[in-house]
């Protein structure tokens, strides 16, 4: 079955420190990957996509993510987070040929000042 | 800007009751689609819709069904509240093609009691 799996649940960290978060899905076939954001009491915003092309993607924010096809991932990463980046993270999978979104299980993610 | 508005934030229900959310897009997207979010569970496919008067079954569709008679507009029903549809629902909308960005609503939060 196609699945995603955000294996990071809960993240906290300090103002300016790295942040990397981990995406993986079991598909072999060609997929869409996203990564979408959920601040508290907002609706989720798309950060960033990857469809094709540079396997480094760079998105909203100073957020990128690199896909890798050999490891079926798709890594989030910040080199300095900001208190503002408290939120949750969502990696999400369009698997080739379907309209249909497969939403990880999210990374809450915690920046303290 | 895309705009998906959901009818209404917070809901109470009795158990028992039918209850319908309302999803109204602007941007005369072909697919829409509804979510339910629940923490450590991450957001879960119930139904989605490809056309007007089509649908299709996602993860969890059971308990629910769904209507589609206009393109803008998508209603999520539960024919009989239950305690463990207590959650987020959250309507999405996208335009056809694969791969395309889906646009999120704020959110209706349903409790059961």
């Amino acid at each position: 079955a196609q699945s995603v799996s955000q294996h990071n649940h809960h993240v906290i960290l300090s103002e300016a420190a790295s942040l990397e978060l981990g995406c993986n899905y079991s598909y072999g076939g060609t997929v869409n990957l996203f990564w979408y954001v959920q601040y508290p009491g907002q609706h989720l915003q798309l950060l960033l996509k990857y469809f094709s092309g540079d396997p480094l993607v760079k998105g909203i924010k100073g957020f990128e993510a690199e896909f890798i096809k050999s490891k079926f991932s798709f890594n989030l990463r910040k080199p300095s987070v900001q208190w503002s980046d408290t939120a949750e993270y969502f990696c999400a999978v369009n698997f080739y040929n379907t309209d249909k979104l497969i939403f990880g299980t999210g990374t809450r993610l915690q920046v303290f000042p | 800007d895309v705009k998906v508005t959901q009818s209404s934030r917070y809901l109470v229900k009795r158990t028992g009751e039918k209850v319908f959310l309302e999803c109204v897009q602007d941007m005369d997207h072909e697919n829409m689609f509804w979510y339910r979010q629940d923490p450590g569970l991450g957001l879960r496919l119930i139904y989605f819709s490809y056309d007007v008067k089509m649908k299709e079954k996602g993860d969890i569709p059971e308990g629910y069904s769904v209507s589609r008679e206009k393109k803008e507009r998508f209603s999520l029903i539960l024919e009989s509240a239950s305690t463990n549809q207590t959650s987020m629902y959250l309507c999405a909308s996208s335009p056809g093609g694969n791969g395309n960005t889906i646009y999120f609503g704020e959110g209706s939060w349903l409790t059961v009691v």
